[in-house]
C-alpha cells in the first residue's frame, strides 16, 4: 500500500515569504506528527494531531508556524514570515494509534525547504 | 529535560560486528526505538525495544537496553556496505503521547 507523502519533495522561497507543506498520511491512521531536520541534527518534534485536533503543538519555535489537519487525514504546515534559519527538511509521519502501548510511526520521505 | 547522546561516527568493515551506543536522560520513557536514515530516503524503523525488556533481537540487529544506566546499544552482524548509513537512537512515550525525541544519529560507514 502507498506510504506516507509529502509535497513538494523540494521546496525553495524567499525570506518573508509564505510557504505551505502538505502531508498525506496512510490511509486510517488518526496520528499524525510533524518533525524537522535541520543539517547534522536529528528530528525535532513540532506538533501532534489524533484525528482533527492538535494534539501536543509544544515543539512550534514560534507563532510563524502553524499547522491544520481540517478532516483528520491530510495535514498542512503553514510557516509565514520565513527565515533562513526555517532551512531545514521537514518530515511527517502517520500512525495507526490502534491501542495505547505501542505504535510504530511511518515518516514521509520528507520536504526540503530552503530560505534563500 | 529530555536527551539524547549519540556517537556522531562509526566505520567497520564488511563483515564485522557494528555497535551503536546511545544514552538517554529520560527514565519515564517507555520505548526505545533504532531508526535508519539513507541519503535521499526517509526514516525507517529497525527496531525498537520496551523499557521493561533488557534485550530484543531480530536477524542480524540485537538491542540492549540498561535501563539504570539509561544505554541502548544497536549491534549490527555481519555488517554489509548496505548497512551504511545514519543510524538514529529515539525515545518515546506510546500511546496518547506520541512524538519521539532523536538523538543526532551516528553515521556508520562500512568499508568493503
Amino acid at each position: 500500500g502507498a506510504g506516507v507523502s509529502q509535497t513538494p519533495s523540494n521546496k525553495v522561497t524567499e525570506k518573508g515569504k509564505y510557504v505551505e507543506l502538505r502531508c498525506d498520511p496512510i490511509s486510517g491512521h488518526t496520528a499524525l506528527y510533524w518533525y524537522r531536520q535541520s543539517l547534522g541534527q536529528g528530528p525535532e518534534f513540532l506538533i501532534y494531531f489524533q484525528g482533527t485536533g492538535a494534539a501536543d503543538d509544544s515543539g512550534l519555535p514560534n507563532d510563524r508556524f502553524f499547522a491544520v489537519r481540517p478532516e483528520g487525514s491530510v495535514s498542512t504546515l503553514k510557516i509565514q514570515r520565513t527565515e533562513r534559519g526555517d532551512s531545514a527538511v521537514y518530515l511527517c509521519a502517520s500512525s495507526p494509534q490502534r491501542n495505547p502501548g505501542y505504535n510504530e510511526q511511518f515518516f514521509g520521505p520528507g520536504t526540503r525547504l530552503t530560505v534563500l | 529535560g529530555e536527551d539524547v547522546e549519540q556517537s556522531l561516527f562509526l566505520s567497520v568493515r564488511e563483515g564485522d560486528s557494528s555497535v551503536i551506543n546511545c544514552t538517554y536522560t529520560d527514565s519515564s520513557s517507555t520505548y526505545l526505538y533504532w531508526y535508519k536514515q539513507e541519503p535521499g530516503a526517509g526514516l525507517q524503523l529497525l527496531t525498537y525495544i520496551f523499557s521493561n525488556m533488557d534485550m530484543k533481537q531480530d536477524q542480524r540487529l540485537t538491542v540492549l537496553l540498561n535501563k539504570k544506566d539509561k544505554h541502548l546499544s544497536l549491534r549490527i552482524a555481519d555488517t554489509q556496505t548496505g548497512d551504511s548509513a545514519i543510524y538514529f537512537c529515539a525515545e518515546g512515550y506510546g500511546g496518547s503521547q506520541g512524538n519521539l525525541i532523536f538523538g543526532k544519529g551516528t553515521k556508520l560507514s562500512v568499508k568493503p
